[in-house]
């Protein structure tokens, strides 16, 4: 069984509009990320949460948006959608911030 | 620029040959890197790792070699198998990062029976 459960597994949007990426993890862990793989880049860090804080956020844009209502739960909300946030968001997790990180299998974005 | 280069970016070998994948970076603060096994429709898998404090780690038929004076590593799998067949992505952090890792842009490894 997954351990980090992301929803949904492909999500298409049009442009303008506003969707968010589910994650949950049962693994226990305190850290939780979200990186992002598209065709045109490597895979690129965008948010660390520790304990359910902010640690570190390396996305130029406010359109983009970590939620964390509980301790093994990251969503992220993605405001005005366009067609270059097509990629496909991976949420990961590790134990503590210095700890290995698992991946879940992502969700695909694809903004038409 | 491209912080972590991998190459090539592709590569076949044949069942029981040694793939030999490799990584080079910028930045000299890195001192963490770990190589991760992706298959398609799923996440990336942490494969092995090594710190900037040792030249070589060995997990089975894996090995990464480090060459921190010329900020290389190589990712060896001997005896090669189908079942590796995946996206190989080298990554490095530095110290204190907070797993914010830099990923290269992967290597494809097809392993022919």
């Amino acid at each position: 069984d997954p351990k980090i459960i992301q929803k949904p597994k492909y999500l298409v949007a049009v442009t303008g509009s506003e969707k968010i990426l589910i994650c949950e993890q049962y693994l226990g862990h305190n850290a939780m990320y979200w990186y992002r793989q598209s065709a045109k880049k490597p895979l690129e860090f965008m948010f660390s949460y520790s304990y359910q804080k902010l640690m570190d956020n390396q996305t130029a844009s406010s359109r983009f948006q970590p939620q964390s209502s509980k301790k093994n739960h990251l969503d992220l909300q993605i405001t005005a959608l366009k067609p270059d946030d097509s990629a496909t968001y991976f949420c990961a997790s590790s134990q503590t911030s210095q700890n290995t990180l698992y991946f879940g299998a992502g969700t695909r974005l694809s903004v038409l | 620029q491209q912080q972590v280069r991998q190459s090539p970016q592709s590569l076949t070998v044949w069942e029981g040959e040694t793939a030999i994948l490799n990584c080079s970076y910028e930045d000299s603060t890195f001192n963490y890197f770990p190589w991760y096994q992706q298959f398609p429709g799923e996440g990336p898998a942490l494969l092995i790792s090594i710190s900037s404090v040792s030249d070589k780690k060995e997990d089975g038929r894996f090995t990464i070699f480090f060459n921190k004076r010329e900020k290389k590593l190589s990712l060896h799998i001997t005896d090669s198998q189908p079942g590796d067949s995946a996206t190989y992505f080298c990554a490095a952090s530095a110290a204190g990062g907070n797993n914010k890792l830099t990923f290269g842009q992967g290597t494809v490894l097809s392993v022919i029976p």
